[in-house]
């Protein structure tokens, strides 16, 4: 069955430092994943994608994520965050009947 | 705004009793999809219809159930409920059938308390 485990349930990170988000994911077929953000009372947007090709993938308000498939990783990064990146960010995978697997999400608090 | 409309927005109701979420998708998409969050299960993927047709069916309990209408609105009907149903119930809507190429957008959620 095709999972994504996301290592951190909360990343305490103080503003204009980098972040990064852990995701590993496990499947035994090629895969699509995701990254969502979910901010406070809101649904959830999607940050990136990567479907094929290029493993390094760069999404919307300044995130990139890179695809291992060595590691079955696919870590969010940002090298700046701001205040208004605090969010909860999940990470997704594609599995058969073409339905999106969540993550448990990471809580990001951008710190002053 | 994601274009996808979930009504009410808070439902506050007793165990046993039986409640109907309601989900307008974005102009154009024709897919719908259910999902469940609570703290302890995360983000439970319940069911998809496409125009109209079930095509994806995940955690829902036999309790629950949902259509699509012909002009492609759905419906989350939730029954017999317990304490344990309290949730956050999305939905999202898409053009196509699969996530990869069709992304999902997701209204701001119905806020289920069950007492």
């Amino acid at each position: 069955a095709q999972s994504v485990t996301q290592l951190d349930s909360q990343v305490p990170v103080f503003e204009e430092a980098p972040v990064e988000l852990r995701c590993n994911y496990s499947s035994s077929v090629s895969v699509y994943l995701f990254w969502y953000v979910q901010y406070p009372n809101q649904g959830l947007q999607l940050l990136l994608k990567y479907l094929s090709g290029s493993t390094l993938v760069k999404g919307i308000n300044g995130f990139e994520a890179e695809f291992n498939k060595s590691q079955t990783s696919f870590h969010l990064r940002k090298p700046s965050v701001h205040r208004s990146d605090t969010a909860e960010y999940f990470c997704a995978i594609e599995t058969s009947g073409s339905r999106l697997t969540f993550g448990e999400g990471t809580q990001l608090t951008v710190n002053p | 705004d994601s274009g996808v409309t979930q009504t009410p927005k808070h439902l506050i109701t007793a165990t046993g009793q039986r409640v109907t979420l309601r989900c307008s998708p974005r102009s154009g998409d024709l897919s719908v999809y259910w999902y469940q969050q609570s703290l302890d299960q995360g983000l439970q993927f319940l069911i998809q219809y496409y125009n109209g047709e079930e095509r994806a069916k995940g955690n829902i309990l036999e309790r629950f159930s949902a259509q699509q209408f012909p002009d492609l609105h759905s419906e989350l009907n939730l029954s017999s409920l317990e304490l344990g149903d309290s949730a956050l119930y999305f939905c999202a809507s898409s053009v196509g059938l699969q996530p990869y190429n069709s992304p999902l957008h997701f209204g701001n959620g119905t806020r289920l308390t069950v007492t």
